[in-house]
């Protein structure tokens, strides 16, 4: 069921921008993309999430195309702790349905020293 | 202020016993959902409820079932269980529509 294409892994240099492509070519209009991330055996962390403007807050910045058929979560500084499993998800809102997130199976970050 | 709190973190369970988990979301939200987590199939959604209703059901067998309480507390069900059953249960929370969710750090449920 996953609606979202993510490369399987990435990694970065401690310090530097990580930068997480995520295509997500069947999205309809009022569909939002949500970043998680997954650290070791801990629950998912939210991230940040967007409609179709780009976001920002103390974490990351979410940067979505204008045809919103694909997005970049910026990570500006990365460190150590940041390592985790990245999800790109599309947030399905039908009705009275308040938000099933649909996985996929997310790109492994791993930033190193 | 507390976070999603699951019980127990850890659990050993034989092949046909059945099993209750916890869920207690952050105060104030109303919406709670269940995902299922294993290696093979990754994060799966379970079901959703709100205002203790059930609002929508991932594509799960009917041993699988759950339940919200007036105070938004939420419980799973998992009966008859099988080894395929193993994995990360996660309870997740969210005050309704354009909010992120809050995920527990999950029970560990282990079928032998």
């Amino acid at each position: 069921d996953a609606k979202t294409t993510q490369p399987p892994s990435m990694d970065c240099a401690e310090g530097r921008a990580a930068n997480l492509p995520c295509n997500h070519s069947t999205i309809s209009g009022n569909e939002y993309v949500y970043w998680y991330r997954q650290i070791h055996s801990q629950g998912p962390q939210y991230i940040i999430h967007g409609l179709k403007n780009n976001e920002t807050n103390e974490m990351a910045s979410l940067i979505i195309t204008e045809d919103r058929k694909s997005s970049t979560l910026i990570l500006p500084h990365a460190t150590l702790r940041d390592t985790a499993v990245y999800y790109c998800i599309v947030r399905v809102d039908r009705g009275s349905t308040l938000g099933r997130l649909y996985f996929g199976r997310g790109t492994q970050l791993t930033v190193w020293p | 202020k507390a976070g999603v709190t699951q019980t127990p973190r850890y659990l050993i369970k034989t092949r046909g016993q059945q099993v209750t988990l916890s869920c207690s979301p952050i105060s104030g939200h109303r919406s709670v959902s269940w995902y299922q987590q294993t290696p093979g199939q990754g994060l799966q959604f379970l079901f959703e409820y709100f205002s203790e209703t059930q609002r929508n059901k991932g594509n799960f067998p009917g041993r699988f079932s759950g339940r919200q309480f007036s105070n938004s507390r939420s419980e799973m069900n998992v009966s008859t269980l099988e080894l395929g059953d193993s994995a990360l249960y996660l309870c997740a929370s969210t005050p309704g529509t354009n909010y992120g969710y809050t995920f527990g750090s999950g029970t560990r449920l282990t079928v032998v």
